[in-house]
């Protein structure tokens, strides 16, 4: 079964900083992947996407996500952060024959000025 | 604004007691998917309707079902109400299969 694994339930980050949320996967085939962002009382924005074409996928408000098989991680990147990006972040992967998500347990950012 | 849109918002009620919460899908997706977050479980998939069939199923409880009718909007029902169901649930839309998955803002229950 597919799963994901997202390290740090919490990252904190000066504005303006590199902002790192880790996420591993686990598939038995190449899998789709996908990053989430979640703010306050809000459903679910897709960020960006993984389906097997280039490696370093880039999303919206300037975060990239880099496709590494042989560490079996997506990792979640943005140069440098912004106020406006503290929320939750969730990794997901979906689960072949179905497309339904399988979602991390989320990584919550803060951004401190 | 996803294009996803759901009702209730906010939903109170008992335990023992009935719900439905409603989905209406991004104009011209075929797909329905409803997720559960809880503190709990966290985001968790609970069932997926094609063209008004049912497509997949996660871990939806006996006492939960849902159904998709011909105008693709879809309602999931909720009875046997435990406190333990209080959630967020969330609807999700997409064009097909692998395509982008649209939420909506979630109806948040409380069951008390």
């Amino acid at each position: 079964a597919q799963s994901v694994t997202q390290l740090g339930s919490h990252v904190s980050v000066s504005e303006g900083a590199l902002v790192l949320l880790r996420c591993n996967y686990s598939s038995s085939v190449p899998p789709y992947l996908f990053w989430y962002v979640q703010y306050p009382n809000q459903g679910l924005q897709l960020l960006l996407k993984y389906t097997s074409a280039a490696t370093l996928v880039k999303g919206i408000n300037g975060f990239e996500a880099e496709f590494k098989k042989s560490e079996t991680s997506f990792h979640l990147t943005k140069p440098s952060a912004h106020m406006s990006d503290a929320a939750e972040y969730f990794c997901a992967v979906s689960d072949p024959p179905t497309d339904k998500l399988i979602f991390g347990t989320g990584t919550r950012l803060q951004v401190f000025p | 604004d996803s294009g996803v849109t759901q009702t209730p918002k906010h939903l109170i009620t008992a335990t023992g007691q009935r719900v439905t919460l409603r989905c209406s899908p991004r104009s011209g997706d075929l797909s329905v998917y409803w997720y559960q977050q809880s503190l709990d479980q966290g985001l968790q998939f609970l069932i997926q309707y094609y063209n008004g069939e049912e497509r997949a199923k996660g871990n939806i409880l006996e006492r939960f079902s849902a159904q998709q009718f011909p105008d693709l909007h879809s309602e999931l029902n909720l009875s046997s109400l435990e406190l333990g169901d209080s959630a967020l649930y969330f609807c999700a839309s997409s064009a097909g299969l692998y395509n982008e998955q649209f939420f909506g803002p979630g109806t948040r229950l409380t069951v008390l």
